[in-house]
């Protein structure tokens, strides 16, 4: 079956330092991919995605290439603020689930100014 | 455009009561999902809808759970009787359909305390 299995967490990092958040997945035919985060006290927001092979998600100044050969989906971003404290999920749909999406546990990130 | 509208927000139950959680999803949306979000833990499917069938109901625990999307708009996910481990977020979101690749979008969940 599916699975998405992400870095394990918490993550916490200064203002202005570089995040990536493995994400790494096992499905059968050719999904799509997804970062979700949710901040504190709120529901899941889609933050990127990826329907194929080497597209690149990019949403506010996060980042995510598909990679078919080492079957990752790694979130990256530049420079973190105080606001992208929250928890980031990553997960996937393939043509054999339709549109159901299967998650990681997720990755907590803490930004300190 | 509204969003996935979820309803109550919180509620806090003591076991073997019932409950009941309501969903209204994006107006045009043909496809709702029922997930449960154990704390610490990715979300899980427990049930989709198609317009008002089933397509996937697996994971839902059909001794205790039940949902229905009668009319093919909103829905109701309940409870009865509930155990500690039911003690969750209840997340509803929706598409435009079932096809992979498709946004999902979800509420800000009904979070349950079992007691």
């Amino acid at each position: 079956g599916n699975s998405v299995t992400q870095m394990e967490g918490p993550v916490t990092l200064s203002e202005e330092a570089f995040l990536t958040i493995n994400c790494t997945y096992t499905a059968t035919g050719y999904p799509s991919l997804f970062w979700y985060v949710q901040y504190p006290g709120e529901g899941l927001q889609l933050l990127l995605k990826a329907t194929k092979a080497d597209d690149k998600g990019s949403n506010k100044g996060f980042e995510a290439t598909y990679r078919k050969e080492t079957t990752s989906f790694h979130l990256e971003k530049g420079s973190v603020q105080v606001s992208d404290s929250a928890v980031y999920f990553c997960a996937l749909s393939d043509e054999a689930s339709g549109s159901r999406l299967t998650f990681g546990e997720g990755t907590q990130l803490t930004v300190n100014p | 455009e509204a969003g996935v509208a979820q309803s109550p927000r919180y509620k806090i139950i003591e076991k073997r009561q019932s409950v009941a959680f309501w969903c209204n999803p994006i107006s045009g949306h043909a496809t709702l999902y029922w997930y449960q979000q154990i704390l610490g833990q990715g979300p899980k499917l427990l049930i989709q809808f198609q317009n008002n069938g089933v397509v996937d109901d697996s994971q839902l625990p059909k001794d205790r759970f039940s949902a229905e999307r009668l009319k093919g708009v909103d829905s109701t996910l309940k409870i009865q009787p509930a155990k500690l481990e039911d003690s969750a977020v209840y997340l509803c979101a929706s598409s435009l359909g079932g096809s992979s690749g498709n946004t999902i979008y979800f509420g800000e969940g009904s979070w349950l305390t079992v007691v």
